[in-house]
């Protein structure tokens, strides 16, 4: 039973656009969410996160925007630079415990 | 070292084998992480301590798993017994502790062990 879902294997946008990145989650007591970033044979690293409390935070070219309603949030990256090409992870704080999705790969396309 | 290191960044044994893997935290940072990540999924939880002791342990898998850190600062996973199933990419990451609130973890670059 996977309790944060990252619904898109992939994810291919020109280079310059928009790039939107999606997660949903179950568990309603989730009180914090976070995004990371994983290039090949390298650990995670920590992009933007999220209170709960929260609908949106931004930093730089990134925002992240939450519908407690819907348990869901996405990842706005805008705009999509080459250097982003990579796998993202949307990821649940549950008592210190990070709960993770699949991962999304996104490919920025010169 | 600036970042969390982890030491093999390969591990290959045979089924049966007992494995150790090594995890050097950012120096200060009292937490630290270890999860486990096969091939097309996120990392899963195994274990999280707080300074010496290991606050949560429930993600271990079985008693074939354990973790140590006995001076606060570097931990040892040990893995006894190893079957096929065990081969994944173990990650271990760090966060210093605030109140309140997760912390940003940061990740070392893994151990990809095998199990054949």
């Amino acid at each position: 039973d996977q309790q944060v879902k990252q619904n898109s294997p992939s994810l291919s946008v020109q280079e310059g656009r928009i790039s939107i990145l999606n997660c949903d989650y179950t568990n309603s007591m989730f009180d914090y969410f976070l995004w990371y970033k994983k290039y090949p044979a390298e650990g995670p690293t920590f992009l933007i996160s999220i209170s709960s409390i929260k609908d949106k935070n931004e930093d730089g070219r990134f925002t992240v925007f939450l519908n407690k309603s819907a348990k869901h949030l996405s990842l706005h990256i805008v705009p999509s630079q080459p250097g982003d090409s990579a796998v993202y992870f949307c990821a649940a704080n549950s008592n210190y415990q990070l709960i993770w999705g699949a991962g999304t790969k996104l490919i920025i396309k010169p | 070292g600036a970042g969390v290191s982890q030491t093999p960044s390969n591990k290959v044994t045979e089924k049966g084998k007992y494995v150790e893997l090594r995890c050097d935290p950012i120096s200060g940072h009292t937490a630290l992480y270890w999860y486990r990540q096969s091939l097309g999924q996120g990392p899963e939880f195994l274990i999280y301590f707080q300074g010496t002791g290991a606050a949560d342990d429930s993600g271990l898998p079985n008693d074939r798993f354990f973790a140590v850190r006995p001076e606060g600062s570097v931990s040892t996973l040990k893995i006894q017994r190893t079957e096929r199933g065990d081969s994944a990419v173990y990650l271990c990451a760090s966060s210093s502790s605030l109140a309140g609130g997760p912390h940003e973890q940061f990740f070392g670059p893994g151990t990809r062990l095998t199990v054949l």
